[in-house]
């Protein structure tokens, strides 16, 4: 069955920093482009980060130099690392996989996992 | 980063059909055939319902339909029903940009 398993969300004070995990089944994270979608208490959806499959990385302003994304191939799983966190972080983080390889057609989704960002 | 714009909400009654508008500009949508939309019921994971504007992935119902014109996408649900009550997101590829770009998001109320 392909699916995606988050974990790693917790309540984390602001300045702090958290690795998420994004363990994947039914296919490669280093052979897709693979994306970290977030959503903020009573906002929309935001694209966060971009992996894709020649290893390139994307990044919305708000998290560069602040968020890292990157793959483990023997583990098949994705991760976000996020450090220096601010309250506007706080957001159910969401990752996906891209089908359409670039056109932002993500047909693969995990659960979700949560993170609080507190002061 | 500016989001694509999406009416906040839309209504209608079971087996009506409604449509709900994504308006970008000629860098996103009016440039490229690369539109998605995305159904959200709160607490649960995004679904994919159309890729590449008119494209629907196995599995979707074919209530679901995609379209474009110039600088507007558009999904249309026929026969709606219940369980369609959902909020919709459009997403794009725009020129210059790293990332997608989402609309604000509408809220269908059935």
């Amino acid at each position: 069955e392909v699916q995606l398993v988050e974990s790693g969300g917790d309540l984390v004070q602001v300045g702090g920093s958290l690795r998420l995990s994004c363990a994947a089944s039914g296919f490669g994270v280093t052979n897709n482009y693979m994306s970290w979608v977030r959503q903020a208490p009573g906002k929309g959806l935001e694209w966060v980060s971009v992996t894709r499959s020649d290893g390139s990385t994307s990044y919305i302003d708000s998290v560069k130099g602040r968020f890292i994304i990157s793959r483990d191939k023997s583990k098949n799983t994705l991760f976000l690392e996020m450090h220096s966190l601010r309250a506007d972080d706080t957001a159910i983080y969401y990752c996906a996989r891209d089908k359409t390889i670039g056109r932002y057609g993500l047909d693969v989704w995990g659960q979700g996992t949560t993170v609080t960002v507190s002061s | 980063q500016s989001a694509l714009t999406q009416p906040a909400s839309v209504s209608g009654s079971p087996g009506q059909s409604i449509t709900i508008s994504c308006t970008g500009t000629s860098s996103d949508i009016g440039g490229y055939n690369y539109v998605s939309w995305y159904q959200h019921h709160p607490g649960k994971a995004p679904k994919l319902m159309i890729y590449d504007v008119n494209n629907r992935p196995s599995g979707v119902s074919d209530r679901f339909s995609g379209s474009k014109s110039g600088n507007t996408a558009s999904l249309t649900i026929s026969g709606l029903q219940t369980e369609d009550e959902a909020d919709f997101y459009c997403a794009s590829y725009r020129r210059n940009n790293t990332l997608g770009i989402f609309g604000g998001g509408t809220k269908l109320t059935v």
